[in-house]
């Protein structure tokens, strides 16, 4: 049984970075997706982006393109989501979320992180 | 605004047949399969259907999902009252090269 298991809580100023770590334990991990999904209070998922750890390259939605990196590191099991220039609107819980095997398109998000929120405030 | 749209909210009593729906395009729910999530309040989401209409193991079969066109739909019969919770909708989009979801569906039973 895959478990994702995420980083604690952070506050952020205006402007900073913030990474956040997700680490996976009972399953493969090099040949899954593992993407990132937000949460605004009081709103609706929306996907920043996805990599399947063996091929290092990431996929990102649009918005957050220059802004979100994706990393994985094999030897650990954990995956990494650094939002950089960070502004009051992204404010939001982040959960990592494994995808599809082989890639980050199709397939469904299972299982999921618990979430880490992140509050930026000044 | 999100790609795919859901009503807001729905509502039934116990025992009610319940449908929510979730409407997209050719680039997304037309051209791939949608999978259905359950959020009950401060925690994360939890995979409820995938492949359009699969239920993972664990799922009761008074859940069910179909789709026709662009369009979607996530089907709760006999309706129970831990089945309050927010139902969110997600394929992947051809265009955009990205996942997109719908803004949610708050259930009540009422």
């Amino acid at each position: 049984q895959v478990q994702l298991v995420q980083s604690g809580a952070e506050v952020k100023k205006p402007g900073s970075s913030v990474k956040v770590s997700c680490k996976s334990s009972g399953g493969t991990f090099r040949n899954y997706a593992l993407h990132w999904v937000r949460q605004a209070p009081g709103q609706g998922l929306e996907w920043m982006g996805g990599l399947v750890p063996m091929f290092r390259t990431a996929n990102y939605a649009q918005k957050f393109q220059g802004r979100v990196t994706i990393t994985a590191d094999e030897s650990t099991s954990t995956a990494y989501m650094q939002l950089s220039r960070l502004r009051s609107d992204d404010t939001a819980v982040y959960y990592c979320a494994r995808g599809g095997e082989y890639q980050v398109r199709y397939t469904w998000f299972d299982p999921w992180g618990q979430g880490t929120l992140v509050t930026v405030s000044a | 605004q999100s790609v795919l749209t859901q009503p807001p909210s729905a509502s039934g009593t116990p025992g009610q047949r319940v449908t929510i729906s979730c409407s997209g395009s050719s680039s997304n729910i037309g051209g791939s399969t949608v999978s259905w999530y359950r959020q009950l309040p401060g925690t994360a989401p939890k995979l409820l259907m995938y492949n359009d209409n699969e239920r993972p193991s664990g799922v009761p079969v008074r859940f069910s999902g179909s789709k026709s066109g662009t369009s979607a739909s996530l089907a709760i019969s006999g309706l129970q009252s831990e089945d309050e919770a927010d139902y969110h909708c997600a394929a992947w989009d051809d265009s955009l090269n990205g996942w997109v979801f719908g803004g949610g569906t708050k259930l009540t039973v009422l």
